[in-house]
Order: structure tokens, then sequence, then C-alpha cells
């Protein structure tokens, strides 16, 4: 069974940048596509943006372009999500999320959560 | 964007009832080529990342319990819990991926 297992908690000053991973266990890297979600403090989750491996492409959503890059490595099978000019407002538990290895549009496997707290 | 929206905001129900939780779409997610729903429901319990259920409306995902069911079409859909167990407590929320790939979440209910 597949395992999306991610980084620990931060705390980060606004204006800095936060880097999530995400490592894949249990099966082929290749075999997910990895979505990135966030969820603030008592809100809905909201999709950030994903990354192909087999094809190596991404695609963001409008509202994080220009702040959010997503990078693998896939000798340590373990995406990345970078998200820069931190603010208060990004204050979120950040998930990683797949299905299969193609599709960013529903979710059968989750990541843990990584609590990011941006507070000066 | 496709706006979802569910009803209620949370439900108190008492073991062994039905709960059903309603969720509205902005505009249609079905898709009339393939005649499918890009309506998915999950479950997520304090301090937990959300659980799918059901994708595509009403197919369970493998080991939910069958007390779980989806149902509707076009942009009107429901998630029943035919028996409430004390296990059910949690968020629910619908999630439609018919705008793939930002597909967009309701504001969730919370059964208790």
């Amino acid at each position: 069974q597949v395992q999306l297992v991610q980084s620990g908690a931060e705390v980060k000053k606004p204006g800095s940048s936060v880097k999530v991973s995400c490592k894949v266990s249990g099966d082929t890297f290749n075999n997910y596509a990895i979505s990135w979600l966030r969820q603030a403090p008592g809100q809905r989750p909201e999709w950030m943006g994903g990354i192909i491996p087999i094809y190596r492409t991404s695609n963001l959503a409008q509202d994080f372009l220009g702040r959010l890059t997503l990078t693998l490595d896939e000798s340590a099978s373990t995406a990345y999500m970078e998200l820069s000019s931190l603010r208060s407002g990004d204050t979120a538990i950040y998930y990683c999320a797949s299905r299969d290895p193609y599709n960013f549009d529903y979710f059968a496997y989750w990541g843990q959560g990584m609590l990011v707290t941006v507070s000066s | 964007d496709i706006v979802v929206t569910q009803s209620p905001d949370s439900l108190t129900v008492s073991l062994g009832e039905r709960a059903t939780i309603n969720c509205k779409s902005s505009q249609s997610v079905l898709d009339p080529a393939n005649s499918k729903n890009y309506l998915a429901w999950y479950q997520q319990k304090s301090g937990r990342p959300p659980k799918l259920l059901i994708s595509w409306a009403s197919t369970r995902e493998s080991g939910v319990p069958d007390r779980f069911s989806g149902s509707g079409s076009g942009a009107d859909f429901t998630l029943t819990i035919s028996s409430v167990e004390a296990e059910d407590v949690a968020v629910y929320y619908c999630h439609q991926y018919y705008s793939n790939p930002q597909g967009t979440f309701g504001q969730g209910t919370k059964v208790e």
C-alpha cells in the first residue's frame, strides 16, 4: 500500500520561503501524480498545484503563480513544494495527495500533512 | 470558478439515525460525453487528512462501509450515512473535479 510521508512542522517569518517534502513509499514513484493542497485552520482544502513525475510537467493554480515551485528528486522518490514570499494568510496545513500517475482530479492517497505557521 | 455549497453546515444525529448531507455546485459537473459526474466525498477526522469515501458521485472506495452512499447528478448531490456510528463523527467535504485540475471543495459539514 502506497504511503505519502511529509516533513515536519515549521515556523517561518513573513517574507521567507518554506520547502515541504513528500516521500512516496510502498510503490513506484512514477505511479503517482502529486498534487499539493493546503487547508487553513477551520477552512476547506484548496488545490495549489500538481506535478507528474512520468512527464516531469507541472500545473499551478492561478493564485500561486510566481510564488509556488514544484520539484522532484526521483532518486529519493520525493516531491517538493516551495512557497515563497510567505504571509500570515499562508498559515495552514500543507498536504501532498495523489490517486494515479496522470491525474490531479480527486485524491485517494494523502500525506499526513505539515503545519506551516507564518509569524513574526 | 465552480462554487460548491454544502448544507447543512453542521448536523447532530443520534447513533443509528440516518444522516444526509447535501452538495450543490454552481454549474453542472456532469460530462455528457461519458455520463460521469465529477464529484467526490471525503471524511476528515480531527487532526487527520481527508479520507476519500466516494468518487464519481456514487462509487464507494474499497474498504468504505456500505452505510455510506452517494447519489445525485448534474449540480445536486447527496451523501447519506444510513445508520450513524460513533466513529462517523467528522467533517465531510464534497469536491468537484470537473474543473480539473483546479477542483474546488465545499465548506464542509460537521457531523456530531
